[in-house]
C-alpha cells in the first residue's frame, strides 16, 4: 500500500478552520512535511515537524503529530480563498534502501466555499 | 520564490526523442533532487545528487539519467520518450544530504510527449 495517505478533497467555508490529515506507515520517519501547490505552480514548503515533537505552530498553521498512530495533521485557521491549493504531506526516512528523497502523499485538494 | 530555478517551463516533444531538463539549486545548497509528478503516480522521487555525486535512486527509469556539475546545477536527461513520460518534473534542493533538512522546490518543467 501507499506509504503516505491523504484524503483527496476537503471543502471548507471561508473563515472556518481547515484540518488536513495524513497517515504514514514508517515509524522511523525523522521529518514530516507539509507542502502547498497552487494551480500551475511548484511546491512550496509550508512547514515541517521533527519526529520528536508533538506540535508546531506557525501563525495560522498548526501541525500535530501523533507518532503512536502515525498520524499527522495540518490545521489552517481562518481559511481564506488564497489557501485554495493542493496540500501534500511528505515523510523523510533518512537514507533507506538507497532512496533518500521524500515520500509524498497524493495530495489533498482544499476547496474554499464563499 | 524558492530560489530553485528550472528551465524550460514547458516542453513539447515527440515520442522517441530525447530532452534535457535543467535545474539551478538555491545558493549554497549541495543536494539536488528530481521528482516526477503525474496524475496516476502522484509525486515520485527519481534521483538525488549531493555535491556532484549520485546519492540515491528512487523510481527512475533506465531511459532517464541525471548529473550534477561542479557549479552544482543539475540536468535530467530523458531519452526514447514515451507518451507516458508526460508529466511535471520538479527539481528540489536542500543544504544537506542526510539530515532531512527541508527541500525547496522549483516551479517545475511540464513535459508533454505527443
Amino acid at each position: 500500500g501507499e506509504d503516505v495517505e491523504q484524503s483527496l478533497f476537503l471543502s471548507v467555508r471561508e473563515g472556518d478552520s481547515s484540518v488536513i490529515n495524513c497517515t504514514y506507515t514508517d515509524s522511523s520517519s525523522t521529518y514530516l512535511y507539509w507542502y502547498k501547490q497552487e494551480p500551475g505552480a511548484g511546491l512550496q514548503l509550508l512547514t515541517y515537524i521533527f519526529s520528536n515533537m508533538d506540535m508546531k505552530q506557525d501563525q495560522r498553521l498548526t501541525v500535530l503529530l501523533n507518532k503512536k498512530d502515525k498520524h499527522l495533521s495540518l490545521r489552517i485557521a481562518d481559511t481564506q480563498t488564497g489557501d485554495s491549493a493542493i496540500y501534500f504531506c511528505a515523510e523523510y526516512q533518512g537514507l533507506k534502501g538507497g532512496a533518500d528523497g521524500l515520500t509524498f502523499g497524493k495530495g489533498t485538494h482544499l476547496i474554499i466555499q464563499p | 520564490d524558492s530560489g530553485v530555478t528550472q528551465t524550460p517551463k514547458h516542453l513539447i516533444t515527440a515520442t522517441g526523442q530525447r530532452v534535457t531538463l535543467r535545474c539551478s539549486p538555491r545558493s549554497g545548497d549541495l543536494s539536488v533532487y528530481w521528482y516526477q509528478q503525474s496524475l496516476d503516480q502522484g509525486l515520485q522521487f527519481l534521483i538525488q545528487y549531493y555535491n556532484g555525486e549520485e546519492r540515491a535512486k528512487g523510481n527512475i527509469l533506465e531511459r532517464f539519467s541525471a548529473q550534477q556539475f561542479p557549479d552544482l546545477h543539475s540536468e535530467l536527461n530523458l531519452s526514447s520518450l514515451e507518451l507516458g513520460d508526460s508529466a511535471l518534473y520538479f527539481c528540489a534542493s536542500s543544504a544537506g544530504g542526510r539530515d532531512g533538512s527541508e527541500a525547496f522546490f522549483g516551479q517545475g518543467t511540464r513535459l508533454t510527449v505527443v
